[in-house]
């Protein structure tokens, strides 16, 4: 099946910093979801990408649909500590009926 | 508000005996999933749904079981023959529309001894 591959795997960053994080793909995804999982919560839904070189914001969240619609990256700006959590990307599988997601970005913020 | 609850947030069980998740959602989606998390590892589809009494297996299936009696809700029963229930359980609805996005419940954590 198709996968999706997160990098990286996981970050230990300063506040302030801004961070990037993106995911691969080697078949075409025709959207592109971005989700955060806050520590025993579920993921919620941060960006939806739909368009081939779209980019989009979210206050200080920014998400980017490759041209090639391999992948797809996320760029958080001045992280707080509250950014901390699990960053998912995700899309429809070839079938569009299932999401396939990523292994997930490990996101840490030290004060 | 709209939205889609699971129930308990923490659950314990000996081992050998069966248990189901409760999930419950009101917007009204005609889809729902369960996916299994494990610690420091992605999600993975357990079974899914897009129509009343009717499911198919995801993934990971052996070992669970579901039903779709309603449109608004869709247990999930762990059996005492999935060999590694201890794990942290998430339910999701969505609209079938192919772009429509996953809104996901808050989990519950399942711990087996």
């Amino acid at each position: 099946g198709q996968q999706l591959n997160q990098s990286p795997q996981s970050m230990f960053i300063q506040e302030g910093e801004d961070v990037s994080m993106n995911c691969t793909s080697s078949s075409i995804f025709n959207t592109w979801l971005w989700y955060k999982q806050d520590p025993g919560e579920g993921p919620v839904l941060l960006i939806a990408l739909y368009k081939a070189g779209e980019l989009t914001s979210n206050g200080r969240l920014t998400a980017q649909f490759g041209i090639t619609r391999k992948d797809s990256f996320l760029n958080i700006s001045a992280s707080i500590p509250s950014d901390v959590g699990i960053y998912f990307c995700a899309g429809p599988d070839n079938a569009g009926n299932m999401l396939t997601f990523g292994g997930g970005t490990r996101l840490m913020v030290k004060p | 508000d709209g939205g889609i609850t699971q129930s308990p947030k923490y659950l314990f069980r000996k081992e050998g005996q069966n248990v189901t998740l409760s999930c419950e959602q009101n917007l009204n989606h005609d889809a729902m999933y369960w996916y299994r998390q494990d610690p420091g590892q992605g999600l993975r589809l357990i079974y899914y749904s897009q129509i009343v009494n009717d499911f198919q297996k995801g993934d990971i299936a052996e070992g669970y079981s579901v039903s779709r009696e309603k449109k608004e809700s869709f247990p999930l029963t762990v059996t005492s023959a999935q060999k590694n229930p201890t794990a942290f359980y998430l339910c999701a609805s969505s609209l079938l529309d192919r772009d429509s996005p996953l809104h996901f419940g808050n989990g519950t954590r399942l711990t087996v001894t």
